[in-house]
Formats: C-alpha cells, sequence, structure tokens
C-alpha cells in the first residue's frame, strides 16, 4: 500500500530557530513529491520536487529529495510566526485507477508553531 | 489567492440529506480534483476529472459523485449524508500535464448534524 508519513507531526520552536521537516514514502510508480503550507484554509504551493539531489529554494525555505532512500525534507531558517502551519508533504504516483497522473498521496501534516 | 474558487463556504445539513459543492478552477486548468479533509484522515484524494472526463477516482464512496461541465467547472455531489461525512472538502485544478502542481481552492466546511 502507498504510504506517506510525515515527520514530526507537531514541532514547537522559538522565532529565529532553523526547523527541518521530513517526509518519507513508499510508493509504486513514483512521479514527484510535493511540498505545501495550509494556514487557515487551502492548502498553497511550495515546492515540487522530481530530481534527487537538487535543491529548490525560496527564500528562507529549501527543499531536496533522495530518491534513493525514499525521503524529501524542508528546511526553513530564520523562523517567524507567520510560518505557523501545517506542512504537507505529497506524492504523485499514478496509483489511482484511471491511471491518472496527478492525484495526490498526501502525509498528515507536521504542524509546526512558532513562538516569539 | 490561488484562482480556485469553491462555494459555499460552509454547509450544514440534517443526515440523509443531499447536497452539491461547486467549484470553478484557475483559469486555463483542464483538471479538476476533490479532496476530503478530516481531523483524523487528512487529505484524501476523492476523484479526478480532465476536460470533463473522469480521469482517476480514489476512495470515493459510492453515495457521492462528481462531473466537470464543458464550462470546465466541477460538482460534488453527496447524498444520504451521514454524521461521518463532515468534513472540509477541497477542489483543486491544475492544467493537466504530468507532473503539474495542484491549487488548492479555500474549500467548503460541510457539517452534518
Amino acid at each position: 500500500e502507498d504510504k506517506v508519513v510525515q515527520s514530526p507531526l507537531s514541532l514547537v520552536v522559538h522565532e529565529g530557530d532553523t526547523v527541518t521537516l521530513n517526509c518519507s514514502y513508499e510508493v509504486t510508480n513514483f512521479r514527484s513529491l510535493l511540498w505545501y503550507k495550509q494556514e487557515k484554509k487551502a492548502p498553497t504551493f511550495l515546492f515540487m520536487l522530481t530530481s534527487s539531489g537538487i535543491e529548490k529554494k525560496s527564500g528562507r525555505l529549501s527543499s531536496i529529495l533522495d530518491k534513493k532512500e525514499l525521503f524529501s525534507i524542508l528546511n526553513i531558517t530564520a523562523t517567524q510566526t507567520g510560518d505557523s502551519a501545517i506542512y504537507l508533504c505529497a506524492v504523485s504516483c499514478g496509483k489511482y485507477s484511471g491511471g491518472g497522473a496527478d492525484g495526490l498521496t498526501f502525509g498528515k501534516g507536521t504542524h509546526l508553531i512558532i513562538q516569539p | 489567492d490561488s484562482g480556485v474558487t469553491q462555494t459555499p463556504k460552509h454547509l450544514i445539513t440534517a443526515t440523509g440529506q443531499r447536497v452539491t459543492l461547486r467549484c470553478s478552477p484557475r483559469s486555463g486548468d483542464l483538471s479538476v480534483y476533490w479532496y476530503q479533509q478530516s481531523l483524523d484522515q487528512g487529505l484524501q484524494f476523492l476523484i479526478q476529472y480532465y476536460n470533463g472526463e473522469e480521469r482517476a477516482k480514489g476512495n470515493i464512496l459510492e453515495r457521492f459523485s462528481a462531473q466537470q461541465f464543458p464550462d470546465l467547472h466541477s460538482e460534488l455531489n453527496l447524498s444520504s449524508l451521514e454524521l461521518g461525512d463532515s468534513a472540509l472538502y477541497f477542489c483543486a485544478s491544475s492544467v493537466g500535464a504530468e507532473n503539474s502542481p495542484l491549487h488548492f481552492g479555500n474549500g467548503t466546511r460541510l457539517t452534518v448534524t
């Protein structure tokens, strides 16, 4: 059975700290791994990773994929209170009937709380 | 703002009833996806449509159905509602090409009483 596991499930740090969020997966027919940030409403797209070892970076956020070890990390440096959110990892693996390329399997998320 | 529009934002209804959730994808996106998010299950993929045709089906109950219309908007129909159907229902859209990211709407919060 395909699965995506995120750790930790929750994390509380102080403003200015650096955090690393983990995502491991076991899926067949892997296509890509995506990170989303979910605050009160819609998950917001952060990164899509398809190749091992190539870091994606956006401001203080960065992410990398290891397809050999089947995991990805999301790093946030110099955290701010606005970074408080649930961070979701999802994998596109074409597992669903009909061969749909983009149905995503999500992990349960890491609930990150940044304290002032 | 992702550009994906969902209505209504909130819906409260009784068990046994039927409701329809509506989604308008981002301009230019051909694929529409429906997800259910509950506290214990996380985001669960229900169904995907591409340019009016069903493309992939996930953990969608037989009591639920969806369609995508020629103007590319989509509707998710939930019938014979049960208490356990209470959840946040998200619609997402993408251009539909392989490895194109999904962009989510703000969701419809369904409460079944």
